[in-house]
Formats: C-alpha cells, structure tokens, sequence
C-alpha cells in the first residue's frame, strides 16, 4: 500500500532563506508526483508534475527532484518571501486510475 | 483558459439530509477525481471517472456516490450526512487521469450540523 510521508510537518524561515522541503513514498511503482500549493481554506494550486522518467522540474524559484528508486522527492524554494506562507503538500499518482496519494503537508510559514 | 470550478462554495446542511456537489473540468478535460479534506485525515480519495464510467474508488461509505455526464462536468452526492462528513470536498481535473498534471478547484465547504 502506498503511503506519502512529508518532513518537516512545519518549517518557519526567515525571508530570502533558501529552503527545502521533503516528501518519501514507499512504493516506487508511480506514474508521478505533483507538488501542490494550500493557502488556508482554498483549494490546490499545482506547482510542478515530474513523470517517473524524470529527475527534476524546474518553475521560477521552484525545484522539484524525483529519485523513484529511493522513493523520495524534494521541492527547493530559492529566496523564499513572505508570499511563500503555504501548506506545500506532495502526491503520488499510484498507477491506480487516476487517484493521488497525498502526504499530510508541510506548513509554510517565511517572516518579513 | 477557464479553470475547475466547483459549486456551491459553502453548505450548511442538517444531520440525515442529503447533499449534491457540482464540479466542472477544464475545458478538454476527461478525468474527474474527487477528495475530501479534514483537519485529522488529510487528502482522502474518494472516486474517479473518466469518460461517464467510474474507474477507481476510495474507502468511503456507499452513502457517497458520483457521476459523470457527457460533457464530462460531475456531480457527487451524500445521502444521510453524518457530523463526520463535515470537511473541504475538492475536485480535480486532467486529460487522462493518469500520466498528466491534475488541477483543483476551489473545493465546497460543507458543514454538518
């Protein structure tokens, strides 16, 4: 059974730190992983998809690297600002049509 | 282009009543997937369809149900709510279902009281 774990659970930074943040998985059969922005209240906003044949995607300040054989994905925010402030949440599409298997999310918070 | 768009943004129903949740896709679209979110359980899959058919479903209740219709908008419905059912009820939408990018809504709020 596919699980999604999110390390840490919350990470409070100082505006412009670079930071990273960490998402494992368990089974490595996926089609891929999606990063995924929460702002309180609001649906999803999706920041980057990296297929299973890829090793990494890059959007503006935004990194996302997949190493499928040790199930483990990380997202790095360059120069993060106060703007960031989020739940950054990983999922997995587990090759059973169509569902996402989600972490529990690591709450954001970058201070002026 | 326009995004997913779910309705009604905020329910408040009564314990035993049941509720009907819309969601249409982006435009092209086929796959539709829904999620309910609470604070203790996070991100749960509830069911998928694509094309009219169901294809995959999550470990609910048969108390939640869906639907797909020909132009590949969706509709989710709960009969006898319970407290518990309280929760963010979000959609998404890709091409396939599978190898491509899934995008949200803005999710329904409901609230059992």
């Amino acid at each position: 059974k596919q699980e999604v774990t999110q390390i840490p659970a919350a990470l409070s930074v100082p505006e412009g730190e670079n930071l990273v943040l960490n998402c494992s998985f368990t089974d490595s059969a996926i089609y891929n992983l999606q990063w995924f922005r929460q702002d309180p209240g609001k649906g999803l906003t999706s920041l980057l998809l990296i297929q299973s044949s890829q090793r990494e995607q890059t959007s503006g300040r935004l990194n996302a690297s997949l190493d499928k054989s040790s199930g483990r994905s990380t997202l790095y925010i360059a120069a993060s600002q106060p703007g960031d402030s989020a739940t950054y949440l990983c999922a997995v599409n587990s090759r059973v049509g169509g569902k996402l298997i989600f972490g529990q999310g690591t709450e954001l918070s970058v201070k002026p | 282009k326009a995004g997913v768009t779910q309705t009604p943004r905020y329910l408040i129903k009564t314990r035993g009543q049941q509720v009907t949740l819309s969601c249409s896709p982006i435009s092209g679209h086929r796959s539709v997937s829904w999620y309910q979110q609470t604070p203790g359980q996070g991100l749960q899959f509830l069911f998928e369809y694509f094309s009219e058919t169901q294809r995959n479903k999550g470990n609910f209740p048969g108390r939640f149900s869906g639907r797909q219709f020909s132009n590949s908008r969706s509709e989710m419905n709960v009969s006898t709510l319970e407290l518990g059912d309280s929760a963010l009820y979000l959609c998404a939408s890709s091409l396939d279902g599978d190898l491509t990018e899934a995008f949200f809504g803005q999710g329904t709020r409901l609230t059992v009281v």
